[in-house]
């Protein structure tokens, strides 16, 4: 089975803290991702990777960066945390080229005050 | 016109009621359709993945693809309340993201 874990299920941060997400997939899947899921706006794409050291803005990458440094582990990064920042977020992993699917993580519900 | 429309429901059934949950979609390039469950507080599961048209059968749930009516469709038999969750739609063209529709929720109950 596929595993894709992140680092916390719950965080709460204050306004203008740095902000560190964590993603591990054990499955040696090329691309990852990041969403955050809010209601009645759905999944929106922040960023994504298609290998190490590589990365592409998604929809809504403001306020977002993110890092790969190894194959496994795609972090996002909050500069600066603001309370419009407050969602789930979610991390996602798909095999490779002409693979469509994607697996998620458990999600990270985070809270900024 | 967005490009991924789902009914957000909630969808209400009895337990062992036949549900059918549907997606419409605009982009006729879209050949990777997905079905994701989501439990609350919880990240989605993927249940379906099927590439282009026709139908795909995994125990009770069967998923089926139009691309003449840009319409596909996730039918799940014998509904349990464990099946209470929100249901995803997914699809993405070849080489691309996803594009999400918001999902369905559906209750089933005893």
């Amino acid at each position: 089975d596929v595993k894709v874990t992140q680092s916390s299920r719950y965080l709460v941060k204050r306004t203008g803290e740095k902000v560190f997400l964590e993603c591990v997939q054990d499955m040696d899947h090329e691309n990852m991702f990041w969403y955050r899921q809010d209601p009645g706006l759905g999944l929106r794409l922040i960023y994504f990777s298609y290998d190490v050291k590589m990365k592409e803005k998604g929809d809504i990458p403001e306020g977002y960066s993110v890092s790969r440094e190894k194959k496994e582990r795609f972090s996002l990064i909050l500069e600066s945390a603001s309370t419009n920042q407050t969602s789930m977020y979610l991390c996602a992993s798909t095999p490779g080229p002409g693979r469509g699917e994607q697996y998620f993580g458990p999600g990270t519900r985070l809270t900024v005050t | 016109q967005k490009e991924v429309e789902q009914d957000p429901g909630p969808l209400s059934v009895p337990e062992g009621a036949i549900v059918s949950l549907n997606c419409t979609y605009s982009n006729s390039a879209f050949q990777y359709f997905m079905w994701y469950r989501q439990y609350s507080r919880k990240g989605p599961e993927l249940l379906m993945y099927t590439y282009s048209s026709g139908n795909k059968e995994d125990g009770r749930f069967t998923a089926q693809v139009d691309k003449s009516s840009k319409y596909i469709s996730l039918f799940i038999r014998d509904s349990q309340p464990s099946d209470s969750a929100t249901y995803l739609c997914a699809m993405s063209e070849i080489g691309s993201t996803l594009t999400f529709g918001k999902g369905t929720m559906l209750l089933v109950s005893p």
